[in-house]
């Protein structure tokens, strides 16, 4: 049990277009999610938290603008970044907890993105 | 923002080697939990370390909480080729929050 989904597993969009990435809890419901970047080597930074009904709460340095969360549903949050340019590059990782404490934390597969 | 500092950032050795990998923090950890990556992949949980002292053991993996609960270690007895990744400690703090060390670049070397 505990199953994030993510997708797309990778995207190459165009500079000044949007990506949306889409992160799903398959066999349990998840009341939170976080979004992380993560460049090569490097460790994970959180870049913002996502409640299910309510507004994102974005770490000091996210854009909100510009990384847009929606989390509509118990099983649903989504990543947009929106006028991509090429810095933005990197590899993006969901992560959810169900309402139960024994699942715990259970992460995405990743989206690498690519701006080009 | 909680900071985790994790040490050392890379380490390349030898199979057959032991090493131990060190999560830090400034403040108390209300619980901690190790992960592997693997490049192109999430961090997949490892364990989870609750209680001062603590410690547990994944198969080669022995994981410490030190006392004060403000520092953990991972130590790999005689690593192989297949322990090569990313090594991350990770804390939940008050907030809910779910804040990554530093992490520990690993690669075993054949």
């Amino acid at each position: 049990g505990a199953v994030v989904s993510q997708h797309p597993s990778w995207v190459i969009c165009k500079s000044g277009t949007s990506v949306k990435i889409e992160c799903r809890s398959l066999d349990f419901q998840a009341t939170t999610m976080f979004w992380y970047r993560q460049f090569p080597k490097q460790s994970l930074m959180l870049m913002a938290t996502s409640n299910e009904g309510s507004k994102a709460t974005y770490e000091q340095g996210v854009e909100k603008d510009k990384f847009l969360i929606n989390h509509a549903s118990l099983t649903l949050s989504t990543l947009t970044v929106t006028s991509a340019h090429p810095e933005d590059s990197s590899f993006y990782i969901c992560s959810a907890r169900g309402p139960q404490v024994y699942y715990g934390y259970t992460f995405g597969s990743g989206t690498r993105l690519t701006v080009v | 923002t909680q900071l985790l500092e994790q040490s050392p950032q890379f380490l390349s050795i030898q199979e057959g080697e032991n090493l131990t990998v060190y999560c830090n923090s400034s403040s108390v950890f209300s619980s901690l939990q190790w992960y592997r990556q693997e490049p192109g992949e999430g961090p997949v949980l490892l364990v989870t370390v609750v209680t001062g002292g603590e410690v547990k053991k994944l198969k080669r993996l022995t994981f410490q909480f030190g006392d004060a609960r403000k520092d953990s270690s991972l130590h790999i007895t005689a690593a192989q080729p297949g322990d090569t990744g990313l090594y991350l400690c990770a804390e939940t703090n008050t907030g809910n929050q779910f804040y990554f060390g530093t992490g520990t670049s690993l690669t075993v070397i054949p």
